[in-house]
């Protein structure tokens, strides 16, 4: 059963700092993984998806890599600013156990002003 | 363009009641997702639908909980018998198709008493 953990479970930083959160999974068969960004009250954004045959995606300042051969995935933010400021969760799509994401617990960011 | 609509946005019932949660996917999706959320936690898979029929409904959590989707559009989550145990935030997910980034609804917040 494919299970997905993400470290660290909160982190505050001042402004203008760069970033690394991590999630890990442990059944490398996957189709592909995605980040989510989740703010108090809402429902999930999509930020980034990478599927199991790219290293990485960019936009603007968030970049996501993937190595699936380890089970990890990284997504740096670059220059983070109070309005990142919310909850990051990364999911994957496991390849052999039907079409539902699998989601980590997710990374409570704050970024201080 | 419009987005993932769930109603209602939040549903206080008695324990024992019977209640609906509506999701409106976003239009030409043909994939949608049920999930749940606790506080603190990742969202957790319910069932997964490719136009009207249910293709994986793994994550029912028993048989007092159903999903249906006649029209290949509109979902709605039926919970029967309701418990304390079931309350928690019901998220609905539509994509293009199955490969394709989630877009999420802001969920609607069960309460049972």
């Amino acid at each position: 059963k494919q299970e997905v953990t993400q470290i660290p479970a909160a982190l505050s930083v001042p402004e203008g700092e760069n970033l690394v959160l991590n999630c890990s999974f442990t059944d490398s068969a996957i189709y592909n993984l995605q980040w989510f960004r989740q703010d108090p009250g809402k429902g999930l954004t999509s930020l980034l998806l990478i599927q199991s045959s790219q290293r990485e995606q960019t936009s603007g300042r968030l970049n996501a890599s993937l190595d699936k051969s380890s089970g990890r995935s990284t997504l740096y933010i670059a220059a983070s600013q109070p309005g990142d400021s919310a909850t990051y969760l990364c999911a994957v799509r496991p390849s052999n156990y039907g079409q539902n994401f699998v989601f980590g617990p997710g990374t409570r960011l704050s970024v201080l002003p | 363009g419009a987005g993932v609509s769930q109603t209602p946005s939040n549903k206080v019932t008695e324990k024992g009641k019977y209640v609906e949660l509506r999701c409106d996917p976003i239009s030409g999706h043909t994939a949608l997702y049920w999930y749940r959320q606790s506080l603190g936690q990742g969202p957790e898979f319910l069932i997964y639908f490719q136009g009207t029929g249910a293709a994986d409904d793994s994550g029912l959590p028993n048989d007092r909980f159903f999903a249906v989707r006649p029209e290949g559009s509109v979902s709605t989550l039926k919970i029967q018998r309701t418990e304390r145990g079931d309350s928690a935030v019901y998220l609905c997910a539509s994509s293009f198709e199955g490969d394709s980034p989630l877009h999420f609804g802001n969920g609607t917040r069960l309460t049972v008493t």
